[in-house]
């Protein structure tokens, strides 16, 4: 079975511009996590999409958003970057149904390494 | 916010040599997960503890969620040049999606 991917694997990208980032999860998973990893903060929660909702939200300014399409691939999107916005960006995707939300495991893609100069 | 401390956050070893790693918090989580990442990767899950007091083996790998959910350990006996990673500990927490990491332990074992 295929991992999780995501594309770009690397960006350099200027303050002020936007950027999407893409994520396909593994074959038959609904729900698709995205985290923001850096030194100074470790592995930071951003949202969640199960069926093409956002069932939860971490706290980010309004600048990060993102989506899942049918297909429950997902995209996330930041706009006016900043250089604090240099990251690794990572996606998880799990089935989504556990007995409990904290039960669920979740498998990670290899992330996108952006870099805002 | 529920947070995750893990100590020590690095740990540079022999190979055949044990270590653990920790993970605590003030807080209780609804499970416990733990990750190795590897540079350039994203963290590939090795354990879910969801019980308190549970104890999970895997290989040379040893788990334990404490007794009130608040606390873990990773063991790692005769460690090998291939444990080399960053250790992640994970919370779960009654949030859909949202699990809340500890800063990570570098280990680094040497042939």
């Amino acid at each position: 079975k295929a991992g999780v991917t995501q594309t770009p694997r690397y960006l350099i990208k200027t303050r002020g511009q936007q950027v999407t980032l893409s994520c396909s999860p593994i074959s038959g998973h609904r729900s698709v996590s995205w985290y923001q990893q850096t030194p100074g903060q470790g592995l930071q929660f951003l949202f969640e999409y199960f069926s093409e909702t956002q069932r939860n939200k971490g706290n980010f300014p309004g600048r990060f958003s993102g989506r899942q399409f049918s297909n429950s691939r997902s995209e996330m999107n930041v706009s006016t970057l900043e250089l604090g916005d240099s990251a690794l960006y990572l996606c998880a995707s799990s089935g989504g149904l556990a007995g409990f939300p904290g039960s669920y495991e979740q498998y990670f893609g290899p992330g996108t390494r952006l870099t805002v100069t | 916010t529920q947070l995750l401390e893990q100590s020590p956050q690095f740990l540079s070893i022999q190979e055949g040599e044990n270590l653990t790693v920790y993970c605590n918090s003030s807080s209780v989580f609804s499970s416990l997960q733990w990750y190795r990442q590897e540079p350039g990767e994203g963290p590939v899950l090795l354990v879910t503890v969801v019980t308190g007091g549970e104890v999970k083996k895997l290989k040379r790998l040893t788990f334990q969620f404490g007794d009130a959910r608040k606390d873990s350990s990773l063991h790692i006996t005769a460690a090998q040049p291939g444990d080399t990673g960053l250790y992640l500990c994970a919370g779960g927490t009654d949030s859909w999606g949202k699990f809340q990491f500890g800063a990570g332990t570098q280990v680094v074992v040497t042939p």
